[in-house]
């Protein structure tokens, strides 16, 4: 079993739509959670942070943590085209070694 | 500043090759990490290093990978003999010990070998 889950999709929406991305993982031990975006042919960049559970809030974007079920989530919300991309998940213990998530190919349609 | 700068970005050579990848750091990060991302295995850490010692190099596949960092602005990640399943994007990483989560990714090195 992987340390960190998440499904690769694709995921299609129309432009507009809510979009919910999903991560589970299994070491309890991760404090640090982090999405990272990925726009085809470059490098991952950090989109949101949050430390332990929580929401966290920026703009369209909104992560949850739900450390008692060990499951993280993003919500993109009025969805454009320009979000059309590969979203990782990623998770530290606190020791700078970060697991990543497969990542979630995401397409949104105008 | 120019944020994480990796060379070359594209590198096809022939399977039994030397391959040599460079990374420059963002100035003043004492953290650098090597990954390596494929379709079928995602975005795996191979090495990283703090003040360009390496503390854990656990990813690395085999002994034919090979990572140095001789100051705090290189590193290089060597491959020898290259095979054909080395075929990946290759990017490094650096980030700052002050706080946690926030790695800046270079553009990568796109390595086809043949």
């Amino acid at each position: 079993q992987k340390e960190v889950e998440q499904d690769p999709g694709p995921l299609s929406v129309p432009e507009g739509a809510i979009v919910s991305l999903n991560c589970t993982y299994s070491n309890s031990a991760f404090q640090y959670f982090m999405w990272y975006r990925q726009y085809s042919r470059k490098g991952p960049e950090l989109l949101m942070y949050t430390y332990s559970s929580g929401n966290k809030e920026d703009g369209r974007f909104t992560a949850q943590v739900d450390k008692s079920s060990k499951y993280i989530s993003l919500f993109i919300r009025d969805s454009q085209p320009s979000d059309s991309a590969t979203y990782l998940c990623a998770m530290e213990t606190g020791g700078f070694k970060t697991i990543f998530g497969a990542g979630t190919r995401l397409f949104v349609k105008a | 500043d120019a944020g994480v700068i990796q060379s070359p970005r594209h590198e096809v050579t022939e399977m039994g090759q030397e391959v040599t990848l460079r990374c420059k750091p963002i100035s003043g990060h004492d953290y650098l990490f090597w990954y390596r991302q494929t379709m079928m295995r995602g975005l795996e850490l191979l090495i990283y290093f703090n003040n360009n010692v390496p503390i854990d190099d656990s990813g690395m596949p085999e002994d034919r990978f090979s990572a140095k960092m001789p100051n705090a602005s290189f590193s290089t990640l060597k491959i020898q003999p290259s095979e054909p399943r080395d075929s990946a994007v290759y990017f490094c990483a650096s980030r700052s010990g002050q706080g946690a989560g926030t790695q800046y990714f270079g553009p990568g090195t796109r390595l086809l070998v043949l």
